[in-house]
């Protein structure tokens, strides 16, 4: 069965290391997206992409960044993770702009 | 900038009892999402509303969407305990999906 995928489930990381989230889909869908939740902000969109080699800025981008090499695969990476980073990651894929997106189970970062 | 807004945010409710959770925004979209989510769990999507006047029902959830005044609905019939969790609206708008910030659900016997 198709499905999405996102390791590490849980991690525990330091100030100003660079911490890089993984995503993989078997759905073949040309979209996928990063969202944070946060308590009181339900989810915010990070960053997104459309396809290979496309991607593009969320909500809240700043401190983040993606990188679309093949359809599978959107890696999340934190440059320089701060405390205010700390939150639940959650990767999703769509077959197409605006359509149900299919959620993976959640990252549980933590910065300290 | 696209605001969503979901009320109420915490629901305590009976078992076989009715209610609604109301998801109002603030720029014209016609495609609006419901999804559910189980406490240290995934979102699951419930329901796709694609146009105006669109409903959908799956047990004893009914969603509604009325893009003329910016408002969908869920509405609950006759709740029992497994429905209790958290719902998100969300709309989608231009590149972007916005989230409300989801009601909490308790059904209590």
């Amino acid at each position: 069965d198709a499905e999405i995928t996102q390791s590490p489930r849980h991690k525990i990381t330091e100030t100003g290391r660079q911490v890089t989230l993984a995503c993989h889909q078997t759905w073949n869908h040309n979209n996928m997206f990063w969202y944070r939740q946060d308590l009181g902000h339900g989810l915010r969109l990070i960053h997104y992409s459309y396809g290979v080699q496309d991607t593009n800025k969320g909500e809240v981008s700043d401190g983040y960044s993606v990188s679309r090499s093949n359809t599978e695969d959107l890696p999340l990476t934190l440059e320089s993770a701060a405390s205010s980073q700390t939150s639940v990651y959650f990767c999703a894929s769509s077959a197409g702009q605006g359509l149900e997106q299919f959620f993976g189970p959640g990252t549980r970062l933590t910065v300290l | 900038e696209l605001k969503v807004e979901q009320n109420p945010l915490f629901l305590s409710m009976q078992e076989g009892k009715n209610y609604t959770i109301y998801c109002n925004y603030s720029t014209t979209s016609d495609r609006l999402y419901w999804y559910r989510q189980d406490p240290g769990k995934s979102l699951e999507s419930l329901f796709v509303l694609l146009s105006n006047g669109a409903v959908k029902q799956e047990g004893r959830l009914m969603a509604s969407l009325d893009t003329k005044a910016r408002l969908s609905t869920l509405h609950i019939t006759a709740a029992v305990h497994d429905l209790s969790a958290t719902y998100f609206c969300a709309v989608f708008y231009g590149d972007d999906m916005r989230f409300g910030a989801g009601t909490r659900l308790t059904v209590k016997p």
